[in-house]
């Protein structure tokens, strides 16, 4: 079964500064994507960045780069040049390509990332 | 605009009385999907559907329902509500497959059941 872990359940980071939120994930699959989403205050679910098992090249979208260590099954995200608008809940997420489920996302318990000045 | 739809966005209702919550998307997705969440939980997925007339359980299905009887739309429906399932609950769209590289949420509807 696949599963995802993040071990941080709080972090403070000051404006401008990069901040790294953790996530490792468990899975036997060999074809599989990983997902980040940003959760601000106001509850909607924010994508942010995919990378898939196969991409050789580290996703980036802006400010937010994946730093995906396949033999380490770690996705962890980076943030660079914090904002204070960075401040929210950021969930990791998997999805098993070749299951029956194929499109499920299996979630971590997310990362409370607060911006301070 | 592409966007997933769901009504209503806030619930307060009282245990056993019977709701529904709609959800409806403009992409043409065949992946549909209700989660639930709680504080220090994450996500959990409740019942997805791979196309119409075809659904089935996630991780937390009890105490709910669903169907899919047009391709655009997915209600949610809790016969009995309890207290218990007091939660966020957020609809989702994708294609399947190599082709979902992302999920399309819509924007949640808090339900409080007294």
């Amino acid at each position: 079964a696949q599963k995802i872990t993040q071990t941080q359940p709080g972090m403070f980071v000051q404006e401008k500064e990069a901040v790294t939120l953790d996530c490792t994930y468990d899975t036997s699959d060999q074809s599989y994507g990983l997902f980040w989403y940003k959760q601000p205050s106001s509850g909607e679910m924010i994508f942010l960045i995919y990378q898939g098992s196969y991409d050789e090249q580290n996703a980036t979208e802006g400010r937010y780069s994946l730093n995906f260590q396949k033999a380490r099954k770690s996705a962890n995200l980076v943030i660079s040049a914090s904002q204070l608008g960075d401040s929210a809940m950021y969930f990791c997420a998997m999805r098993e390509v070749n299951t029956g489920t194929a499109s499920k996302l299996t979630f971590g318990t997310g990362t409370r990332l607060q911006v301070t000045l | 605009e592409a966007q997933v739809t769901q009504n209503p966005r806030y619930l307060i209702t009282v245990t056993g009385k019977k709701l529904t919550v709609t959800c409806s998307q403009n992409m043409n997705h065949e992946y549909m999907s209700w989660y639930r969440q709680d504080p220090g939980l994450g996500l959990r997925q409740i019942y997805y559907s791979m196309n119409v007339e075809v659904t089935d359980k996630g991780d937390v299905p009890e105490g709910y329902k669903v169907s899919r009887k047009e391709k655009r739309n997915f209600p949610l429906i809790l016969e009995s509500p309890s207290p218990n399932q007091t939660s966020l609950y957020f609809c989702a769209s994708s294609l399947i497959g190599l082709k979902a590289d992302t999920q399309y949420f819509g924007p949640g509807t808090r339900l409080t059941v007294l």
